[in-house]
């Protein structure tokens, strides 16, 4: 089945406790973005990267990091976590360039991972 | 704000009813997609237009580009309550930057 799996799906930690959350998608997708997205608001992108060893700041990058050593895994990293980065985050995936279905650009999301920065 | 911005904020309508959310964004775009989710859940993409194409349809939703006016309709005709759902808008440039609005919260009534 394609998809997109994020794991931990819950997670409460402390501040400063340095986490990591995992990404990976079986479609073979170029691209892969993080978003997090608090209550009452879109998704706010963090970090995207258009390929392999490639990687671009989004809108809210601070205080995190990505790697993608591997077409299929796009790590999140939060070095010291604080409270303001309790959200719900949600990663995605898709193929670069075009083509003449008209849903090749569209982005598969993640069940997301809410997480609680105490 | 961001810059894909949706109105209304929240729309209530009865079980039949036709629903229609705006989106509007302030830089030139590839594409202009939509997306639905439900309560905390992930995004589902719904359909997408691209910056040359006027109108799309796909079942009981029809989408609507502008480029001049740097905005997009999405219209769901004959809602059923299962419709309840948040939907949002994205834009998306070639570069790969993917930027939504804060949604649109659609309630339909049985």
């Amino acid at each position: 089945e394609a998809q997109v799996t994020q794991n931990p799906r819950y997670l409460i930690t402390v501040t400063g406790k340095k986490l990591t959350v995992t990404c990976s998608q079986n479609m073979n997708h170029e691209y892969m973005s993080w978003y997090r997205q608090d209550p009452g608001l879109g998704l706010r992108q963090i970090y995207y990267s258009m390929n392999v060893e490639v990687t671009d700041k989004g809108d809210v990058p601070e205080g995190y990091k990505v790697s993608r050593k591997e077409k299929r895994n796009f790590p999140l990293i939060l070095e010291s976590p604080s409270p303001n980065q309790t959200s719900l985050y949600f990663c995605a995936s898709r193929f670069v360039g075009t083509s003449v279905s008209s849903s090749y650009n569209e982005q598969f999301f993640g069940p997301g991972t809410r997480l609680t920065v105490l | 704000s961001q810059q894909g911005e949706e109105d209304p904020q929240a729309l209530s309508i009865q079980e039949g009813e036709n629903a229609t959310m705006n989106c509007s964004y302030k830089t030139s775009i590839n594409n202009l997609q939509w997306y639905r989710q439900n309560s905390g859940r992930g995004l589902v993409h719904l359909i997408l237009i691209r910056s040359n194409e006027r109108e799309k349809h796909s079942g009981r939703l029809r989408v609507t580009l502008d480029t001049s006016k740097k905005s997009s309709s999405l219209l769901i005709t004959a809602s059923r309550a299962a419709d309840t759902a948040s939907y949002f808008c994205a834009k998306a440039t070639n570069a790969g930057k993917s930027t939504f609005g804060d949604g649109t919260t659609l309630t339909v009534k049985p």
